[in-house]
């Protein structure tokens, strides 16, 4: 079992839909926890950075966190076809852990006119 | 802006080459690290250097080596090209004195071994 698990997609869905992005996780120790953005052909750029549980919201995204069910979630709302992109999560230990972090596989989202 | 660029888009190898891919960054960055991308898979760490001369290697090491001779470059090494390294390479930095030590990816080199 990998450690950050992510359903790779495709998500299409109608333009101006809620989407929900998901990852799920099994080591405790994480306690930071990103969502990058990926373009076609392009690479990752950090979209959201949370630490430990809770919510976060920016614009029309809001990242999600719980840890006592190791799962985390990202919100777009309103969603666009410039949001057509494929979306990783990734998390790191806290203070005293490796400050690399641990990708999932990526979800491809499809968000059409 | 920060940039991390690679120095090739795409690049086509015969099976047995020696491989050079070069990453630049202009942020004065400690961290910096390779990683490769395939379908299916998602990011895998090859390795990484936290500085100067320094090397850890990943998840993915083998058949792969680097070089970081001066702190804004970090060039990843294949010693003999096999198909099986066709991929997607991505380079990215970072800084531990940044708030979220957030990695900042170059555009990737799409390498073809034939």
């Amino acid at each position: 079992q990998k450690e950050v698990e992510q359903d790779p997609g495709p998500l299409s869905v109608p333009e101006g839909a809620i989407v929900s992005l998901n990852c799920t996780y099994s080591n405790s120790a994480f306690q930071y926890f990103m969502w990058y953005r990926q373009y076609s052909r392009k690479g990752p750029e950090l979209l959201m950075y949370t630490y430990s549980s809770g919510n976060k919201e920016d614009g029309r995204f809001t990242a999600q966190v719980d840890k006592s069910s190791k799962y985390i979630s990202l919100f777009i709302r309103d969603s666009q076809p410039s949001d057509s992109a494929t979306y990783l999560c990734a998390m790191r230990k806290g203070s005293g852990g490796s400050y690399i972090p641990t990708f999932g596989r990526g979800t491809s989202l499809i968000v059409h006119p | 802006d920060v940039k991390v660029t690679q120095s090739s888009r795409y690049l086509v190898k015969r099976t047995g080459e020696k491989v050079f891919l070069e990453c630049v960054q202009d942020m004065d960055h400690e961290n910096m690290f390779w990683y490769r991308q395939d379908p299916g898979l998602g990011l895998r760490l090859i390795y990484f250097s936290y500085d100067v001369k320094m090397k850890e290697k990943g998840d993915i090491p083998e058949g792969y080596s680097v070089s970081r001779e001066k702190k804004e470059r970090f060039s990843l090494i294949l010693e003999s090209a096999s198909t099986n390294q066709t991929s997607m390479y991505l380079c990215a930095s970072s800084s531990p004195r940044g708030s979220d030590e957030k990695l900042f990816f170059g555009s990737g080199t799409q390498l073809s071994v034939l």
